[in-house]
C-alpha cells in the first residue's frame, strides 16, 4: 500500500519558474525523503528531513515538513530543463527497514 | 567509486517460469533492499537484507525470495511468474546503520512476463 500521496500528479511550468510539490502521509515517521527519477539517471536521493526538523535546504531545493498535518512540500526554485523528472516522497513509517512511497509528481519544464 | 549495479538490464519471461535478479551494492554498504515499481506508480518495498539476514519483508507472496551473500551482493528470486510481476525491479544499498536513511539505487531490471 502507498503511504504517501503526491500532489499534483503532474505539473508543467516554464523554465525559470518555481515548482512546488506536496506530499501527504498516513503514519508517524522518523524521516521523510524526496527522490527524483528520470530515464537518464534512475532514482536519485535529493534530501532527507527528520521528524524534528521543519525546513531544510539543499541548493535550489527547499523542503518543509509539518508532522501535525502529516505533510511535506518540495520547492524547486529557478527550474531548469534538467529538472524534468518524476518526484517521489518516501517515508520510513516509523520502521527500521522499509521506505513507503507515494505515486509521484511528474514535472515537465518547458524551454 | 562504482554505484549500485544490477543484472540483467532487461528480461523477458513467460508465465510460470522462474527468474533470478542480481544486485551488487556500493562498496562498504552492508544493507540491500529490493523494490518493485509498476509503471506509473512509486516503488513498493519487497525485502531488506542486512549482514546477510532478512531485516524486513513487504506485502509480497512467498513466490518472492531473496538472499544476501558474504560479499553483500544479493539475489531476488521470483517463482511461478505471473503477468502482474511485469515491472521494474530496483535494488538499493545503504550503509545499514539504524533506521532507514538515504538509499542508493541501481538502474533496475525491467522484467516483462508474457
Amino acid at each position: 500500500s502507498q503511504q504517501g500521496e503526491e500532489d499534483p500528479q503532474a505539473l508543467s511550468i516554464q523554465e525559470g519558474e518555481n515548482a512546488t510539490m506536496n506530499c501527504s502521509y498516513k503514519t508517524s515517521i522518523n524521516n521523510l525523503q524526496w527522490y527524483r527519477q528520470n530515464s537518464g539517471r534512475g532514482l536519485v536521493h535529493l534530501i532527507l528531513i527528520r521528524s524534528n526538523e521543519r525546513e531544510k535546504h539543499s541548493g535550489r531545493l527547499r523542503v518543509t515538513l509539518d508532522t501535525s498535518k502529516k505533510s511535506s512540500s518540495l520547492l524547486i526554485t529557478a527550474s531548469r530543463a534538467a529538472d524534468t523528472a518524476s518526484y517521489f516522497c518516501a517515508t520510513d513509517g516509523n520502521s527500521n527497514y522499509q521506505l513507503i512511497w507515494g505515486a509521484g509528481t511528474k514535472l515537465i519544464i518547458k524551454p | 567509486d562504482a554505484g549500485v549495479t544490477q543484472s540483467p538490464t532487461h528480461l523477458i519471461k513467460t508465465r510460470g517460469q522462474h527468474v533470478t535478479l542480481r544486485c551488487s551494492p556500493i562498496s562498504g554498504h552492508k544493507s540491500v533492499s529490493w523494490y518493485q515499481q509498476v509503471l506509473g506508480q512509486g516503488p513498493q518495498f519487497i525485502f531488506q537484507y542486512y549482514e546477510k539476514e532478512e531485516r524486513g519483508r513487504g506485502n509480497f507472496p512467498d513466490r518472492f525470495s531473496a538472499r544476501q551473500f558474504p560479499n553483500y551482493s544479493s539475489e531476488l528470486n521470483v517463482n511461478a511468474l505471473l503477468l502482474g510481476d511485469s515491472a521494474l525491479y530496483l535494488c538499493a544499498s545503504s550503509p545499514g546503520t539504524s533506521g532507514v536513511n538515504e538509499q542508493f539505487f541501481g538502474p533496475g531490471t525491467r522484467l516483462t512476463v508474457l
